[in-house]
C-alpha cells in the first residue's frame, strides 16, 4: 500500500461545484502539504500543515479550503471550482526540518469545465 | 525568499548518450538542495540531496550533483542515460533551519531519451 494515498485520482466537474481532495498517510508525519502542478510552472504551495492546530496558506491559497482532522488527514477543498484550477493536485508529506525530504503522494488530475 | 530557475525545460538525448540537467537557485540564506524525478502518471519521488559535506553526491541509479556555492548551482549529470530514465525532473531548495514551509521547486526539465 502507497505510504501518501490521494483521492479519487481523476476528477471531472463543472464550474461552480464545489470538489474535495483526500490525503491520507500512513508515515507517521506531523507535516502535510498541498501543491498544484501546472506545465512549466513546476510545483506551487497551496496550503501546508505543522500539526493538527496548525494551518497555514501557501503561494496560491486564494479559492482555496483546506482541513486537517487528524494527523494522518489533509483535505483541499474548491468551494466553487473554476477553469483555471484545472491541474494536477499533489498532498505530500514530511517528519519536519528542511533538510527532510517530502513525500508524495500520486496525484489528483483535477479538470473543470 | 528562495527562488529556483531550470533554464531546460525539455532535453532530448539519445541512449547511452551523457546529460546534464542544469539547477541555479537563489537565497537570501544557506539552504539545502534537492532533485526530484517523477515519472509518468506519479508523483515525485528522491533522486538525491545535499545537506552538507561533499559538494558532490549521487543517486543509486547513476545520477549525480555537484553543489557549486559561488556558482549557486546544483546541476545534475548522468554519464550514459537509458531509456527508463526518460522522466521530469525537478530541482528543489529548502532553506536551513527550520522556516515556513520549507521547499521550493523549479519549474521542472522533461527528459526524453531517445533510442
Amino acid at each position: 500500500d502507497a505510504d501518501v494515498t490521494q483521492t479519487p485520482r481523476n476528477r471531472i466537474t463543472k464550474t461552480g461545484k464545489r470538489i474535495m481532495l483526500e490525503c491520507s498517510q500512513t508515515k507517521g508525519h506531523d507535516r502535510m502539504y498541498w501543491y498544484r502542478q501546472d506545465p512549466g510552472l513546476g510545483l506551487r504551495l497551496i496550503y501546508y500543515s505543522f500539526d493538527v492546530k496548525d494551518i497555514n496558506k501557501g503561494e496560491i491559497s486564494d479559492g482555496y479550503s483546506v482541513s486537517r482532522q487528524a494527523q494522518a488527514k489533509f483535505s483541499l477543498s474548491l468551494e466553487s471550482a473554476i477553469p483555471n484550477q484545472t491541474a494536477l493536485y499533489f498532498c505530500a508529506t514530511s517528519p519536519g526540518g528542511g533538510n527532510q525530504p517530502q513525500h508524495f503522494g500520486d496525484g489528483t488530475r483535477l479538470s473543470i469545465l | 525568499a528562495q527562488s529556483v530557475t531550470q533554464l531546460d525545460s525539455q532535453v532530448p538525448v539519445f541512449e547511452e548518450a551523457p546529460v546534464e540537467l542544469r539547477c541555479n537557485y537563489s537565497s537570501s540564506v544557506s539552504v539545502y538542495l534537492f532533485w526530484y524525478v517523477q515519472y509518468p502518471n506519479q508523483g515525485l519521488q528522491l533522486l538525491l540531496k545535499y545537506l552538507s559535506g561533499s559538494t558532490l553526491v549521487e543517486s543509486i541509479n547513476g545520477f549525480e550533483a555537484e553543489f557549486n556555492k559561488s556558482q549557486t548551482s546544483f546541476h545534475l549529470r548522468k554519464p550514459s542515460v537509458h531509456i527508463s530514465d526518460t522522466a521530469e525532473y525537478f530541482c528543489a531548495v529548502s532553506p536551513r533551519g527550520n522556516y515556513g514551509q520549507n521547499f521550493v521547486f523549479g519549474p521542472g526539465t522533461r527528459l526524453s531519451v531517445l533510442p
